[in-house]
């Protein structure tokens, strides 16, 4: 199977501008989560949607957004920008969402975002 | 809030000697996993403990979960220069994976 793919890889944005992210989870899982990682705060979650809905949110501002298609594709999207933001965003995907058992992240290779 | 603390967040060994690495939660978990970041990677999963002290080895590495299911550790035998990476425990909540701050290994050859 291939694995969780991220598009872009990197991108450089600007303070005040938005962006959007895209994940395509592991053919036949049904969980996407995002997380932020940048040196200093470790890997933050940002919230993970399962069947089209968001399950569950990190403390992240409402600057921060997602989405999950029919297909389980995700998209994050980050609006008005700050410099802060830079960090990499991962992608994990998961076979199946069971109440009281967080199953394995598979993660994607990240989006590195520059915001100068 | 629910928080997994880890130690040590940076640790050099000599190629041969041994590496521990510690996480310690706020909250009973119901499970914990071990990730390894290899540097310019993404975490990969290593493994998941469930049961309260359970221990499980993959070759030279050795994972344990604490008997009140709060902590747990990571014991890498005689390290080699493949070992280098940073390794994060993750704690699971209810509904949610709460990571550690992750322990980045140097392994001098």
């Amino acid at each position: 199977k291939a694995g969780v793919t991220q598009t872009p890889r990197y991108l450089i944005k600007t303070r005040g501008q938005q962006v959007t992210l895209s994940c395509s989870p592991i053919s036949g899982h049904r969980s996407v989560s995002w997380y932020q990682q940048t040196p200093g705060q470790g890997l933050q979650f940002l919230f993970e949607y399962f069947s089209e809905t968001q399950r569950n949110k990190g403390n992240f501002p409402g600057r921060f957004s997602g989405r999950q298609f029919s297909n389980s594709r995700s998209e994050m999207n980050v609006s008005t920008l700050e410099l802060g933001d830079s960090a990499l965003y991962l992608c994990a995907s998961s076979p199946l969402k069971r109440e009281g058992l967080v199953d394995t992240q598979y993660f994607g290779p990240g989006t590195r975002l520059t915001v100068l | 809030g629910q928080q997994v603390m880890q130690i040590p967040q940076y640790q050099h060994v000599q190629e041969g000697e041994d590496f521990t690495t510690y996480c310690n939660s706020s909250t009973t978990l119901s499970n914990i996993q071990w990730y390894k970041q290899r540097p310019g990677g993404h975490p990969v999963f290593l493994i998941q403990l469930v049961k309260s002290g359970e221990v499980k080895k993959q070759k030279r590495l050795t994972f344990q979960f604490g008997e009140a299911k709060k902590n747990s550790s990571l014991h890498i035998t005689a390290t080699q220069t493949t070992d280098v990476g940073t390794y994060f425990c993750a704690g699971g909540g209810a509904n949610n994976l709460f990571f550690g701050t992750g322990t980045r290994l140097t392994v001098i050859p």
